[in-house]
């Protein structure tokens, strides 16, 4: 069975800085294209991140791009988002998910989501 | 970026009903279209890929359509569990990989 457990969220100040953790389990991680998501408080979904299988390759949304950094540690089946330069706009429970085998026909395709974790930036 | 604009942003449905949900892209992205459901405190759950295709697990009831700009999911009968937000989302071309804005189905 497939499993995503983030953590790592949290309040933080503006202008902080927090990391966020996932935890993989149940497939291959290192084969795995993997992401975040994030929603804001009652809005819809916006892609944040993404890092191929090996982790030499990764994307940023524009809103994201030189504040975040996406990670991945395969010996530890682990993803990482380090998240600097916090604002009020970023207030989201932040999902990591699955999308889709390295090299694989369905990248880009959402198959598996963890809980997500609240991420706060308030003073 | 392609933009998606999903419509109507609520829907007001009764059980047994059956619901049409509109999703369009500001470009041609062939059938690289997703539908996602979302309830309240849960993770979106994926429904149906590739335009038409049913995610392992997702009922009959849940269909896709479209291609190219113009993408449908149809619910041929609710059921009190299908009572959620709706999401399509497109993998045509990326980054960045985008959703539309939501459909809320409601009760009636």
């Amino acid at each position: 069975e497939v499993q995503l457990v983030e953590s790592g969220g949290g309040l933080v100040q503006p202008g902080g800085s927090l990391r966020l953790s996932c935890a993989a389990s149940g497939f291959t991680f290192s084969s795995y294209v993997m992401s975040w998501v994030r929603q804001a408080p009652g809005k819809g979904l916006e892609w944040v991140s993404a890092i191929s299988g090996s982790g030499d390759i990764t994307y940023y949304a524009d809103s994201v791009k030189g504040r975040f950094t996406i990670s991945r540690d395969n010996s530890k089946n682990t993803l990482y988002l380090q998240m600097n330069s916090l604002r009020a706009g970023d207030t989201a429970v932040y999902y990591c998910a699955t999308i889709g085998e390295s090299s694989g026909y369905y990248v880009g395709l959402f198959d598996y989501w963890g809980q997500g974790t609240l991420v706060t930036v308030s003073s | 970026e392609i933009v998606l604009t999903q419509s109507p942003a609520t829907l007001s449905l009764s059980p047994g009903e059956r619901a049409t949900l509109s999703c369009r892209a500001s470009q041609s992205i062939s059938r690289y279209l997703a539908w996602y459901q979302q309830k309240p405190g849960q993770a979106p759950r994926l429904l149906i890929y590739d335009a038409s295709n049913r995610a392992t697990g997702i009922p009959a009831r849940f269909s896709g359509s479209g291609s190219g700009t113009d993408f449908t999911l149809t619910i041929s009968s609710l059921e009190p569990e299908d009572f959620a937000v709706y999401y399509c989302q497109q993998r045509s071309n990326w980054p960045p990989l985008t959703f539309g804005g939501g459909t809320k189905v409601e009760i009636k």
